[in-house]
């Protein structure tokens, strides 16, 4: 079973521009999301993605946005970028069908490194 | 911001020693998640624990669920190398809605031979 991916690896912008960053959920799973991890700092949650709809939302601006595809492949998009939008970009998704009722572990993809100049 | 206390913030061990740090917060969570990020890669998830009190191993490696469900503690035993990377902890509070977990600001581990 292929695990999460995410392109671009790496993304280099200036101030001002927009970024987008794609996420492929493992297969079977409708559930995406995404988070933000600064240069060390932890992992902060920006956007969750379900059957096509926003579902959550962390503590980030506006210029944040994203979508999901009919395919649950996802989107992250990112408007009038600042420097410190400089991160790696993580995307999620939720492990194995256990029958458990909390099933609240997350998988993750290797990350889009975004450098903004 | 964040919202889990995660210690300590890095720790320098020599290969074969034991290695523990413990995640706490304010408030109670339903799930204690604990991940190891390597350079350059995502969080791999290593342990999960759903239950207050639970105990769970997967090989050298012991997580537990505090029973106050408000703390959860990683316990390294005979460390290797390989260990070396930025351990996180993860949760789901209680009071977030589904799918939104916070994660702890990491524990940097190295390994010395």
């Amino acid at each position: 079973e292929a695990g999460v991916t995410q392109s671009p690896t790496h993304l280099i912008k200036t101030r001002g521009q927009q970024a987008t960053l794609r996420c492929s959920p493992i297969s079977g799973h409708t559930s995406v999301y995404w988070y933000q991890q600064a240069l060390g700092l932890g992992l902060q949650f920006l956007l969750w993605y379900d059957e096509g709809e926003e579902r959550n939302r962390g503590n980030f601006p506006p210029r944040f946005s994203g979508r999901q595809f009919p395919n649950y492949s996802s989107e992250l998009n990112v408007n009038a970028l600042e420097l410190e939008d400089s991160a790696l970009y993580l995307c999620a998704t939720p492990g194995p069908r256990t029958g458990r009722l909390d099933e609240d572990t997350q998988y993750f993809g290797p990350g889009t490194r975004l450098t903004v100049l | 911001g964040q919202q889990l206390n995660q210690s300590p913030q890095s720790m320098f061990i020599q290969e074969g020693e034991d290695v523990s740090m413990n995640c706490t917060s304010s408030s109670i969570f339903n799930t204690w998640l604990w991940y190891k990020q390597d350079p350059g890669e995502g969080p791999v998830l290593l342990i999960a624990l759903y239950k207050a009190g639970e105990l769970t191993s997967n090989g050298r490696l012991t997580a537990q669920f505090g029973i106050t469900r408000k703390d959860s503690f990683l316990n390294i035993s005979a460390s290797i190398p390989s260990d070396v990377g930025i351990y996180f902890c993860a949760g789901q509070p209680s009071t977030d809605s589904w799918g939104k977990l916070q994660f702890g600001a990491g524990t940097q581990v190295v390994v010395t031979p």
